[in-house]
C-alpha cells in the first residue's frame, strides 16, 4: 500500500540553526513527490515537485532532494517566518491519487 | 492569473444535514481534487475529477460525492453529516498534463 511518513513530527530551531526534514515513501511507481508549506488554518502552499532520484531543487533557504526511498527538505539559516507545517506528498504512476504525510511542524525562535 | 478559490470559508451544520462546498479552479486547470484535513493531520484524498468525470477516489463512503462543471469549477457534497466530518476541506487544481496541484484556502466545516 502506498504510504508517506514524515519525521520528526515537530522541530524546534533557533534562528540560523540549519536542519533537515525527512519524508519516507512507499509507492507503486513514483509519478511525483511534492513539498508544501501550510500555515495554520490555510491551504497548503506549493514549494517543490521532484520526479526522479538524484533530483534537487532550491528556493531561498529551502532545498529539496530525492532518493528512491526518501526525500529531504533542508532548511539553511531559518528565520522565524519559516515557522509552519511542511507537508510531503506523492502521486503514483496511475496519477489518480495523491497521498500526504502527516507533516512536520517547524518552530523557529528568534 | 486567478488562483484556486473556495466558498464558503466557514460553515456550521448539525449532524444528519447535507452540505455543499464550492471550488473555482485556477485558470487553465482541468483537473480538480478534494481533500479532507482533520486537525493535526495531513490532507486525505477524497476524489479527483477530470473533464467532468470522477477518475480517482480515496477511502471515503458514497455519501461524499462531487461534480465538475464545464468551466472546471467543482462541488463537494456530503450527505448525512457525522461529527467526524468536522474538518478543513481543501480543493486543489492542476493542468491535466502536469503533476503539481495548487490548493485553495479551504472551507472549515464544523458539525455539531
Amino acid at each position: 500500500e502506498d504510504q508517506v511518513t514524515q519525521s520528526p513530527e515537530a522541530l524546534r530551531l533557533q534562528e540560523g540553526e540549519s536542519s533537515s526534514l525527512n519524508c519516507s515513501y512507499t509507492v507503486s511507481g513514483l509519478r511525483g513527490l511534492f513539498w508544501y508549506r501550510q500555515d495554520p488554518g490555510k491551504g497548503p502552499e506549493f514549494l517543490f515537485t521532484l520526479y526522479s532520484a538524484g533530483e534537487e531543487k532550491e528556493k531561498e533557504r529551502l532545498k529539496a532532494t530525492l532518493t528512491k526511498k526518501e526525500s529531504f527538505l533542508h532548511i539553511t539559516a531559518p528565520k522565524p517566518e519559516d515557522s509552519a507545517t511542511y507537508l510531503c506528498a506523492v502521486t503514483n504512476t496511475g496519477g489518480f491519487k495523491t497521498i500526504f504525510g502527516a507533516g512536520t511542524r517547524l518552530f523557529v525562535k528568534a | 492569473e486567478t488562483g484556486v478559490t473556495q466558498s464558503p470559508t466557514h460553515l456550521i451544520k448539525t449532524r444528519g444535514q447535507q452540505v455543499t462546498l464550492r471550488c473555482s479552479s485556477q485558470s487553465g486547470h482541468n483537473t480538480v481534487s478534494w481533500y479532507q484535513q482533520a486537525l493535526g493531520q495531513g490532507p486525505q484524498f477524497i476524489f479527483q475529477y477530470y473533464r467532468e468525470e470522477e477518475n480517482g477516489r480515496g477511502n471515503f463512503p458514497p455519501r461524499f460525492s462531487g461534480l465538475q462543471f464545464p468551466n472546471y469549477s467543482s462541488e463537494l457534497n456530503v450527505n448525512a453529516l457525522e461529527l467526524d466530518d468536522s474538518a478543513l476541506y481543501l480543493c486543489a487544481s492542476r493542468d491535466g498534463q502536469m503533476e503539481t496541484q495548487y490548493f485553495g484556502p479551504g472551507t472549515r466545516l464544523l458539525v455539531l
